[in-house]
């Protein structure tokens, strides 16, 4: 079946600009997950989703990071007033009730 | 806090040698999952094997096998008879229940190991 799907695959933005990330969980996958994979901070968890409401958010790094799951689907990362810190890449992960997380090919997010 | 600690930063093999990704980990919870993912130049992290807490049972897989040793948190990971194709960064991770709901919450990862198999 489907992978997890993650659009775009690559955002050049300048800084000071918003960008929004997209992820299409595996089908029937109740859980979801961002990540973000920076060459001097590894793998870092941002926010996780159950259904739509998100338990944990304690990863985002700050109020200009926000994300929000509809439907129980398709959920929608946004990074307001990007700054050059923010380039990294965006990956999304979802899971079901075996608790295993499958990988996006994720957002390579540049900010100039 | 739960810290996974790959203390292996590369390893370097030639072609058909075994080689053990070694991992380590810190949690407070009696009950937790450990995973290894493997990331190939493409990018993309690729699931490869789970383990309980609660079984330390460990397991051959194909090429790959694994040692779960909760006495000393360990859960090292072997890829007998190397080939090029193996060639990534290969991460440990762990869980972290979610109190909450029937899913566990988020994964806390290792800093990676980059295997090179050499032909």
């Amino acid at each position: 079946g489907a992978g997890v799907s993650q659009s775009p695959s690559n955002k050049v933005t300048e800084k000071g600009k918003d960008v929004e990330l997209r992820c299409d969980p595996i089908s029937g996958h109740t859980a979801l997950y961002w990540y973000r994979q920076s060459l001097g901070q590894g793998l870092e968890f941002l926010i996780y989703f159950q259904g739509n409401s998100a338990p944990d958010k304690s990863g985002l790094p700050s109020d200009r990071f926000s994300a929000e799951r509809t439907g129980g689907s398709v959920s929608t990362l946004t990074i307001q007033r990007t700054q050059q810190e923010d380039s990294a890449v965006y990956l999304c992960a979802s899971s079901s009730h075996s608790r295993t997380q499958y990988f996006g090919p994720g957002t390579r997010l540049t900010v100039l | 806090a739960q810290k996974v600690t790959q203390a292996q930063t590369e390893i370097s093999v030639v072609e058909k040698e075994d080689v053990t990704l070694d991992c380590v980990y810190e949690t407070r919870d009696t009950t937790y999952y450990l995973f290894w993912y493997k990331q190939p130049p493409s990018g993309e992290l690729v699931f490869l094997i789970r383990r309980n807490s609660f079984d330390e049972q460990n397991e051959i897989s194909g090429r790959y096998s694994w040692n779960f040793q909760k006495s000393t948190s360990s859960f090292n990971f072997t890829i007998t008879a190397s080939q090029v194709v193996d060639s990534a960064v290969y991460f440990c991770a762990l869980s972290d229940p979610n109190a909450g709901g029937t899913s566990y919450g988020k994964l806390t990862f290792g800093q990676g190991t980059i295997l090179t198999v050499h032909p």
